[in-house]
C-alpha cells in the first residue's frame, strides 16, 4: 500500500531532550515535507526537500533540523524541543513539486 | 491579516443538505487553490485541485475559484454522515506541492 508512514504517533518529552521524528515513503516520492498543525494556525512548513540531500527552509524552520540522506525518509530533529513545539507534526511527499501531497496520519508531539 | 481566512465552524447540516465551504485570500499572485479533506486523527487528503479560475467537479463536489474577488469554494451535494470531517483550503503561487499556504480549516458535522 502506499503510504507515508510517521512515528511515532504519540510523543511526550522534557524541554531540552533531544528526539527525532521518522517519516518514510514507498511511493518513490521525490519531494518530501514537513508541517505543524496548530489551532486556529492551520498547517506551517518547517522544512522541505526537493531530492536527496537537497533541504529547505520553510516558514517556520527555528528549532528544527532536518536530513534528507535517502529518497524515502526524511527525519525531523529537535536538538532542545521546547514547549512552544508542542504541536502535531504531519509528513508529506509528492511526486513532484507540482503533484499532490500525500500526507503521514501526525505525531502529536507534547514538551513538558 | 492572515493571507487565507476560512471560518473554523462548527457547521452542522442535516443529511442530503448542500454544504458551502469558504475561503478568501490577499495574495493575487495565487494560482494553484485545492480543498483538503482531513478525519480525526488523520493527515490530510487532497479532495480538490484547480489552477488559476473556474470551476471543477468531481462527483458530488464542485470547486470554485473567483479571482478577481480572491474567493474560494466547495460545494458538496447531498451530503453523507461520511463527509464529516475538517475542510483545509489551500493555495500556492508555485506549485500544488511547494510554499502552500492553508487556511485553518473548517469543521463539518453531518447529522444523519
Amino acid at each position: 500500500e502506499a503510504q507515508v508512514t510517521q512515528n511515532p504517533r504519540y510523543l511526550i518529552t522534557v524541554t531540552g531532550k533531544k528526539l527525532t521524528v521518522t517519516c518514510s515513503q514507498n511511493m518513490n516520492h521525490e519531494y518530501m515535507s514537513w508541517y505543524r498543525q496548530d489551532p486556529g494556525l492551520g498547517l506551517r512548513q518547517i522544512y522541505y526537500s526537493m531530492n536527496v540531500e537537497v533541504t529547505d527552509k520553510g516558514d517556520v524552520p527555528e528549532g528544527y533540523k532536518v536530513s534528507r540522506k535517502e529518497k524515502r525518509n526524511f527525519p525531523l530533529i529537535l536538538e532542545s524541543p521546547s514547549p512552544n513545539q508542542t504541536s502535531l507534526y504531519f509528513c508529506a511527499s509528492s511526486l513532484s513539486k507540482n503533484s499532490p501531497l500525500h500526507f503521514g496520519n501526525g505525531t502529536r508531539l507534547t514538551v513538558t | 491579516q492572515k493571507e487565507v481566512e476560512q471560518d473554523p465552524g462548527p457547521l452542522s447540516v442535516p443529511e442530503g443538505a448542500i454544504v458551502s465551504l469558504n475561503c478568501t485570500y490577499s495574495n493575487s499572485a495565487f494560482q494553484y487553490f485545492m480543498w483538503y479533506r482531513q478525519y480525526s486523527r488523520k493527515g490530510p487528503e487532497l479532495l480538490m485541485y484547480t489552477y488559476s479560475s473556474g470551476n471543477k467537479e468531481d462527483g458530488r463536489f464542485t470547486a470554485q475559484v473567483d479571482k478577481s474577488s480572491k474567493y474560494i469554494s466547495l460545494f458538496i451535494r447531498d451530503s453523507q454522515p461520511s463527509d464529516s470531517a475538517t475542510y483545509l483550503c489551500a493555495m500556492s503561487e508555485y506549485s500544488s506541492a511547494s510554499k502552500i499556504i492553508f487556511g485553518s480549516g473548517t469543521r463539518l458535522s453531518i447529522r444523519p
